[in-house]
């Protein structure tokens, strides 16, 4: 079974403070993903990774960085945290070269809050 | 945006009846994922299809995708209380990456 651990699970920050949030997968895959949901909306891409020590802008990628230090590891770095990144993040795997058609597999998701 | 209608929305069902989850947009793509997120959990893909399947079934789920006009539904046959999530349908773009619409929140009632 594919496995993606995020933690923490919940964070509460202040504002102007860093905050990092990261990710483990299991699956052996290339393909690593931040997303973002607000409440009662649906998944914004902020940044995503297809191989370790690169990484590239999603389509949300201001106030947010991210760092692929493994093939396993992929981190969601707010240097600066703000109000309006109050949401819930989650971390996505997938192997793109396989046969399900880029597939992702996702973690349980961090509950940010912001203060 | 890659998304023509919005489809954020709420239904309600019974329990036993048929529902149908519809996906509209705007760029080119050649595969439809389904995804279904339970709450307070991470989306799950339940369904995938392609462009030269039109239809594709997997239990009491059925999918289809209509290219020409850039749609794609999603229907549940005899729903269960089991089946209340929210479901997504999201797109393969430019390099791998997957696009999710604002999502279908599905009730069940027993």
């Amino acid at each position: 079974e594919a496995a993606v651990t995020q933690s923490p699970r919940s964070k509460v920050a202040v504002t102007g403070g860093k905050v990092t949030l990261s990710c483990h997968q299991t699956n052996n895959h290339d393909y690593m993903y931040w997303y973002r949901q607000d409440t009662g909306h649906g998944l914004r891409l902020i940044h995503y990774s297809y191989v370790a020590d690169s990484t590239e802008k999603g389509d949300i990628p201001d106030g947010y960085k991210a760092s692929r230090p493994s093939q396993e590891n992929f981190s969601l770095i707010l240097e600066l945290a703000s109000l309006s990144q109050t949401a819930v993040y989650f971390c996505a795997s997938s192997d793109s070269a396989g046969r399900k058609g880029n597939t992702l597999y996702f973690g349980a998701g961090t509950r940010l809050s912001v203060l | 945006s890659q998304w023509g209608e919005e489809n954020l929305q709420a239904l309600s069902i019974q329990e036993g009846e048929d529902v149908t989850m519809n996906c509209s947009y705007k760029t080119y793509t050649t595969v439809v994922h389904w995804y279904r997120q339970d709450s307070g959990r991470g989306p799950a893909l339940i369904i995938l299809i392609r462009s030269n399947e039109r239809e594709k079934r997997s239990g009491r789920l059925r999918a289809t995708l209509d290219t020409s006009s850039q749609s794609s539904s999603l229907s549940i046959t005899a729903a269960q209380c089991e089946d209340t999530a929210v479901y997504f349908c999201a797109l393969n773009y430019n390099q791998g990456k997957l696009i999710f619409g604002q999502g279908t929140k599905l009730s069940i009632k027993p």
